[in-house]
C-alpha cells in the first residue's frame, strides 16, 4: 500500500529554533507539494517541485522557510528561527507528472512552536 | 485575497438527505478543481475533480456541478452517510504558461446526523 510518509508527526520546540521536516513521496512519483495548514488561513500550498526541481515557492516566507528534495525519495522544509505563528499542520502531497490528476498526501507533522 | 470562496463552513445534515457545499472562484485561468475530504488527524484526500469542458461528474454518491460562466462549482452528496462527517475543501488549479497556481477554500465541516 504506497502512501506519503511524513517525520516527525508531532514536533513541540521553543521559538528560535531549527525545524526539519520530512517527507518521503510514493515511489515514481515526480511531483511534490508542502501545504501548511491552520484554522484561520486553512490549507496554503508553500512550496511544489516537479522531477525534484522547485517550481514555486512563492507561498513560503522566504526569509526562514527553505524547502529541498536531496533526492527523489525525501523532501524537506525547514524553518530556521522557528516563531510562534508557524505553529500548524504541515503536509506533504506527491503526485504523477504534472500533479493534477491526484495529490497524495502524507498524514502530516503538527507543529507547535512555544 | 481570497480566490475561492467555499460555504458554508459548516453543515449539518440528516442521515439520508442531500448534502450541498459551494464555492466560488475568481481566476478564469483555473482549469481544474478537485474536492478533498479530510478526516481528523488525517491529510486531504481526493475525493471527485472535474474540468471546466463539462458542466457534471457523478461518482457514486458524489457529484461535482460546474458552472463556468458563473464561474461556481459544487458538491453534492447524496443519501449521505455518518460516514461522510468530515471536512470538505474544494480547490482551483491552473497550471497555464508553465506557472502553477492552487488555491483551497477555507473548508466545510459536514456532520450527518443518524
Amino acid at each position: 500500500d504506497a502512501r506519503v510518509t511524513q517525520t516527525p508527526r508531532h514536533k513541540v520546540t521553543e521559538m528560535g529554533q531549527e525545524v526539519t521536516m520530512r517527507c518521503q513521496p510514493i515511489l515514481g512519483h515526480n511531483t511534490v507539494f508542502w501545504y501548511r495548514q491552520t484554522m484561520m488561513q486553512g490549507l496554503e500550498l508553500l512550496a511544489y517541485f516537479r522531477n525534484r526541481a522547485p517550481l514555486d515557492d512563492s507561498g513560503m516566507p522566504k526569509d526562514r522557510f527553505s524547502a529541498e528534495m536531496p533526492d527523489a525519495t525525501l523532501a524537506t522544509l525547514k524553518i530556521q528561527p522557528s516563531e510562534p505563528r508557524d505553529s500548524a499542520v504541515y503536509f506533504c502531497a506527491s503526485g504523477l507528472v504534472g500533479g493534477l490528476d491526484e495529490q497524495y498526501f502524507g498524514p502530516g507533522t503538527r507543529l507547535t512552536v512555544t | 485575497q481570497q480566490q475561492v470562496k467555499q460555504s458554508p463552513q459548516s453543515l449539518i445534515v440528516q442521515k439520508g438527505g442531500i448534502s450541498i457545499i459551494n464555492c466560488a472562484y475568481e481566476n478564469t485561468a483555473f482549469d481544474y478543481f478537485p474536492w478533498y475530504q479530510q478526516f481528523p488527524g488525517k491529510g486531504p484526500a481526493l475525493l471527485i475533480a472535474i474540468r471546466p469542458d463539462v458542466s457534471e461528474k457523478k461518482e457514486g454518491r458524489f457529484t461535482i456541478s460546474f458552472n463556468k460562466s458563473a464561474k461556481q462549482f459544487s458538491l453534492h452528496i447524496m443519501d449521505s452517510q455518518p460516514g461522510d462527517s468530515a471536512t470538505y475543501f474544494c480547490a482551483a488549479i491552473s497550471t497555464g504558461a508553465g506557472s502553477y497556481q492552487l488555491t483551497f477554500g477555507k473548508g466545510t465541516k459536514l456532520s450527518v446526523i443518524p
